[in-house]
């Protein structure tokens, strides 16, 4: 999963709780991403960062918040306004500069919240 | 805004004979197309891209994929499926650092 680490692999939350996934990366990639996958519906982006204290939102940013205070680190929290939580999520990172770099994935997160 | 469509969820093969998987693409511009494969679980592993030049393009694990300009497509193929190649395959096209991804064909290959 080339260098980019996200913890833990399961996490399990009450509805109502604001949960934060960690994602770390060796790559010394400048950008770095969130999606969220769902059966059947692919990768979706939530935000993503292609500078130290910059970010931006993507398709479906609601109910989730981000920072990236150093290169090689991107949390995302998942706040209690997000509705439909339940769900893999997944971190990447890349270079930036140029259209034709792929992005890295870390291995994921499976988040359940009941 | 580019976009991909994988228009097959499903792709059924016997071990040994060839696969594909499709892709279409719409980009305004240049297209910079990606195939991605993943395994129950687990992230998402770079196979193979196309930027420019051959228009067969050969990556990780024997697969390939052919670009074809006139037709918007960019189709993962294999001569020889093997049953470790059961998986979901995700096609991608980036412009403009935005990278978007199709919804994900799921490829079994039966003994």
């Amino acid at each position: 999963d080339g260098g980019i680490t996200q913890s833990p692999k399961y996490l399990f939350r009450k509805e109502g709780q604001n949960v934060t996934l960690s994602c770390e990366q060796n790559l010394n990639h400048d950008a770095m991403y969130w999606y969220r996958q769902d059966p059947g519906q692919g990768l979706r982006l939530i935000y993503y960062s292609q500078i130290v204290n910059d970010f931006q939102k993507g398709d479906i940013a609601e109910g989730y918040s981000v920072s990236r205070e150093k290169k090689e680190s991107f949390p995302l929290t998942v706040t209690s306004a997000q509705k439909n939580p339940t769900a893999f999520y997944l971190c990447a990172s890349s270079s930036i500069g140029a259209s034709e770099y792929e992005q890295y994935f870390g291995p994921g997160t499976r988040l359940t919240v009941t | 805004a580019q976009s991909v469509a994988q228009p097959e969820d499903q792709v059924n093969v016997a071990e040994g004979n060839p696969l594909t998987v499709k892709c279409t693409y719409s980009v305004s511009g240049n297209p910079y197309l990606f195939w991605y494969v993943q395994y129950p679980n687990r992230g998402l592993q770079f196979l193979l891209k196309y930027i420019t030049g051959d228009n067969l393009v050969k990556g990780s694990y024997g697969f390939e994929a052919e670009f074809n300009k006139s037709q918007t497509s960019f189709h993962l193929k294999k001569p020889s499926a093997l049953v470790s190649d059961s998986a979901l395959y995700f096609c991608a096209v980036r412009a403009n650092n935005d990278m978007r991804f199709g919804a994900g064909t799921r490829l079994t290959v039966k003994p």
